[in-house]
């Protein structure tokens, strides 16, 4: 069936230091969304991608969805002590209308 | 203010026991979601609905069943509550494929 898979799992970085979680799915997308859950909070959207090969911005988060729509990746910049959380990527396979998560990427920030 | 409830935080119950989770959101959303949240698997769909009276089987719905009497309510209940059905329960609601908004979740032990 359909898989999105997030890499890393875990990624522990300085503060300042950037950050990359990747989003691979077995299969092409429709569109693909953005989640953040801080500790003990639910996900919360950031961001929604529809377009092969679309970048967005949002001040130092960098979205993108690749050109063949299986995969994305999100880029954070001089991360900060509130950057810490879970970020899933979800996507819609074409022709379905289940939104597939991503196993997520913990961000642990060490000050 | 946009807002997804969910009748509970903390539940704990025997194996056995039938349990009802409960829903609302006051978006007038035609979409909503439950899922279930285990550590290192992501978010998983166990049963959706697009419409009143209408509900689909997500990823994992052995074990659950769901009611929609009402657009603004999406129950999910636990026939007989096993101890592998421990997990945290998340409620989510949307318009079409566009963001979707979470509730708190419900923390459910079974003992």
């Amino acid at each position: 069936g359909q898989q999105v898979m997030q890499i890393p799992q875990y990624q522990h970085v300085q503060e300042g230091e950037d950050f990359t979680t990747y989003c691979n799915s077995s299969t092409t997308l429709s569109n693909i969304q953005w989640y953040k859950q801080r500790p003990g909070g639910h996900p919360v959207f950031l961001i929604q991608l529809v377009k092969s090969g679309e970048v967005k911005k949002q001040k130092r988060l960098t979205f993108q969805f690749g050109e063949a729509k299986k995969n994305s990746s999100l880029h954070i910049t001089a991360t900060q002590t509130t950057d810490v959380g879970t970020y899933f990527c979800a996507g819609f396979p074409f022709g379905n209308e289940k939104l597939t998560f991503g196993t997520g990427t913990r961000l642990t920030i060490i000050p | 203010d946009v807002k997804v409830t969910q009748s509970s935080r903390y539940l704990v119950k025997r194996t056995g026991e039938k349990v009802f989770l409960e829903c609302v959101q006051d978006m007038d959303h035609e979409n909503m979601f439950w899922y279930r949240q285990d550590p290192g698997l992501g978010l998983r769909l166990i049963y959706f609905s697009y419409d009143v009276k209408m509900k689909e089987k997500g990823d994992i719905p052995e074990g659950y069943s769901v009611s929609r009497e009402k657009k603004e309510r999406f129950s999910l209940i636990l026939e007989s509550a096993s101890t592998n059905q421990t997990s945290m329960y998340l409620c989510a609601s949307s318009l079409r494929k566009l963001e979707q908004f979470f509730g708190p979740g419900t923390r459910l032990t079974v003992l």
